[in-house]
């Protein structure tokens, strides 16, 4: 497994603002996922984060509401961008080594908009 | 693309019981099936997996079982201990891609 942090783990924000969420990782690992968790809801995929090159978003999310960055194998960043109330939620980073199919998951950040 | 369900969403059962949750998944070419502890206010933790190839796996008092025929996946855990109260996600990912879709969740409560 490996050890995973975020930043911040929690946000209240008003609305029209952005935020970016930090997730670092403490070994080089392949793969790294951005999600999100709406209150008492599953985890809905939004996006995974490639090294050195665009993200590939899921349908429904898109780059201009949630770019993302990963410039190198141990760090990303998801922005949620011009928030609204609707984008209260927690947004957890995963990540998963090269040849595995396990993902493990970041603690989250928990996001309100007011 | 992949469709995950899960039933059923909510659990309750005596301290010492089983207590089985059952997944069903669309995309016959899906080949990992992970499952997922997830306590209040906590990451979600793997608890057990089990890939394409192989039709049980157990750890202790949690095991998984998998029809590839029909397509349905299954949590198993034995003496219940009020410990294992959580919400548990089961999640399927597809051939040749590392996407994983999760389930809907199913909140289990252990009653002492």
């Amino acid at each position: 497994s490996a050890v995973i942090s975020q930043k911040p783990s929690r946000d209240i924000c008003q609305r029209g603002t952005s935020l970016t969420i930090q997730c670092q990782v403490d070994s080089q690992v392949t793969m790294m996922f951005w999600y999100r968790q709406q209150p008492g809801q599953s985890l809905t995929l939004i996006a995974t984060a490639n090294q050195g090159s665009e993200a590939t978003y899921e349908s429904g999310f898109v780059i201009d509401k949630f770019p993302i960055s990963r410039p190198n194998l141990t760090f990303s960043t998801l922005t949620v961008s011009n928030m609204s109330p609707e984008d209260s939620s927690i947004y957890l980073c995963s990540v998963a080594f090269y040849r595995e199919e396990t993902q493990y998951f970041g603690p989250g950040t928990r996001l309100l908009v007011l | 693309g992949e469709n995950v369900e899960q039933h059923p969403s909510t659990l309750s059962v005596q301290e010492g019981d089983s207590a089985v949750i059952k997944c069903t998944y669309s995309d016959s070419a899906s080949n990992y099936f992970p499952w997922y502890k997830q306590e209040l206010g906590k990451r979600p933790q793997l608890i057990i997996d089990i890939r394409s190839n192989v039709g049980e796996k157990k750890d202790q008092r949690i095991a998984v079982t998998l029809n590839k025929t029909a397509k349905h996946f299954s949590l198993h855990i034995t003496e219940t201990q009020p410990e294992d109260s959580a919400v548990y996600f089961c999640a399927a990912s597809g051939y040749n891609t590392d996407k994983l879709i999760f389930g809907t969740g199913t909140r289990l409560q252990v009653f002492p």
